[in-house]
């Protein structure tokens, strides 16, 4: 496999389910991140990896919590959503935390219900 | 407040002709800027970047315009093609701030009619 891979591709949860999205990367890259794109919003960053440690938060609700294993992997775990968390996650890497150029992921289309 | 802005949602081209999609920023600070394509059921992928110390970048049918002074950028596609249909994303930097600093637009959907 190449590239950056998600899963699961869809999921629904109600507002009281635990689940987790997770991402791999298979192009050596040392940085990782999140992004949450609503209907006819811009991408918004959530969090941010260089190297398995967290270098930014966006003010993200604690209801998500990330978790970098390794350079490789990326997991996003969520508990008591609200249905306006409903989006599409796109995990992204690239080269270094300076490199601008990311590399998606297809993306996990959640709904929250 | 949106610092970058793609003004129009969605933009209608016959196969053939070219396509333009416009983006605005008003943050000056920013110096580097790319252009990333989504098709459905997929991530965005890179297309192209334009750095501020140029204003024009080309790479076979796709070329970026950059005005620092109006603080626009557009993305020309000729000739536009079926393959082309998807959205168009216009992201912005300051050089130096990493991915993590990358602020994008809406996107336009572009959409090519045989």
């Amino acid at each position: 496999e190449t590239g950056v891979t998600q899963t699961p591709r869809h999921l629904v949860m109600g507002m009281t389910n635990k689940k987790s999205l997770k991402c791999e990367q298979h192009l050596g890259h040392n940085a990782m991140y999140w992004y949450k794109q609503s209907a006819k919003k811009p991408l918004e960053l959530m969090f941010v990896y260089s190297l398995e440690e967290r270098v930014e938060n966006n003010s993200v609700p604690s209801r998500f919590s990330p978790e970098c294993p390794n350079s490789s992997h990326l997991f996003l775990h969520l508990h008591t959503l609200q249905p306006e968390d409903s989006a599409l996650y796109l995990c992204a890497s690239s080269r270094g935390i300076t490199n601008e150029k990311l590399f998606f992921g297809s993306g996990t289309q959640l709904s929250v219900l | 407040d949106q610092q970058v802005k793609q003004n129009s949602p969605s933009l209608s081209v016959q196969e053939g002709r070219i396509s333009i999609l416009n983006c605005d920023y008003t943050n000056s600070m920013f110096d580097y800027f790319l252009w990333y394509k989504k098709y459905p059921a997929e991530g965005p992928t890179f297309l192209i970047s334009i750095s501020s110390i140029k204003d024009k970048n080309e790479d076979g049918r796709f070329t970026v315009f950059l005005n620092k002074s109006a603080k626009h950028l557009s993305l020309h596609i000729v000739p536009s093609q079926p393959g082309d249909s998807a959205v168009y994303f216009c992201a912005a930097i300051v050089a130096g701030g990493g991915a993590d600093g990358l602020t994008f637009g809406k996107g336009t959907h572009l959409i090519i009619q045989p």
